[in-house]
């Protein structure tokens, strides 16, 4: 069984730079989703697809983020006009919609960016 | 609003110790999720153990265990006879119930160090 598979792994990248990650979530996972951890805290909640559609949004999400999922499967998460408080560990997680699942999400590994 | 505390940022154990990793949360919802996370060096959110609100029986898996108890908005993580390899940031996390998988609430984690 494939877990959630992030990529790429690490990316250092200079400030106003652009960068995109993109995310494989587990297969028949229809709902994905995106955190963001800095260093000493835990992940944050930033957006959320059930299939193609983006559900949610945080706060945190400013408008150079955006995140896609054009068919369902896979999804990308892009920054504009990095900046270093974007210097963080993506992490991308999906989920199963039965009740038996209880609410569980399963992460991948994370991507780390370094804005430089 | 919701909230995790753990309160303990880093616990330092010798091989064989028991040890407790403490996790205090807040929320006005009666249906709610309860995780536990591990998160290694390489990054990867581990899923461990989801309780939901209405069951409070204790449980063991193996070296693990969990005490749920809504009297005290607790769930506490205990690892017997601790292990180099549980050498790992440890996260406790919140969910609503009620609305959905997507947000979690995780705590500030907590950094175990078991030394051989």
């Amino acid at each position: 069984d494939t877990g959630v598979s992030q990529d790429p792994r690490h990316k250092i990248t200079k400030r106003g730079q652009n960068v995109t990650f993109r995310c494989d979530p587990i297969s028949e996972h229809n709902r994905l989703y995106w955190y963001r951890q800095t260093l000493g805290q835990g992940p944050e909640f930033l957006t959320y697809f059930q299939n193609e559609a983006q559900l949610e949004k945080s706060r945190l999400l400013s408008d150079r983020f955006s995140a896609e999922r054009p068919k369902g499967s896979f999804s990308t998460l892009e920054i504009q006009r990095t900046e270093q408080g974007d210097s963080a560990m993506y992490l991308c997680a999906s989920s199963s919609p039965g009740r038996s699942s209880g609410n569980t999400i399963y992460f991948g590994e994370g991507s780390w960016l370094t804005v430089v | 609003a919701q909230k995790v505390t753990q309160a303990q940022t880093e616990i330092s154990v010798v091989e064989k110790e028991d040890v407790t990793l403490d996790c205090v949360y807040e929320t006005r919802d009666t249906t709610y999720y309860l995780f536990w996370y591990k998160q290694p060096p390489s990054g990867e959110l581990v899923f461990l153990i989801r309780r939901n609100s209405f069951d409070e029986q204790n449980e063991i898996s193996g070296r693990y265990s969990w005490n749920f108890q809504k009297s005290t908005s607790s769930f506490n993580f205990t690892i017997t006879a601790s292990q180099v390899v549980d050498s790992a940031v440890y996260f406790c996390a919140l969910s609503e119930g009620r609305r959905g998988t997507y947000k979690y609430i995780f705590g500030t984690g907590t950094r175990l160090k078991v030394l051989a």
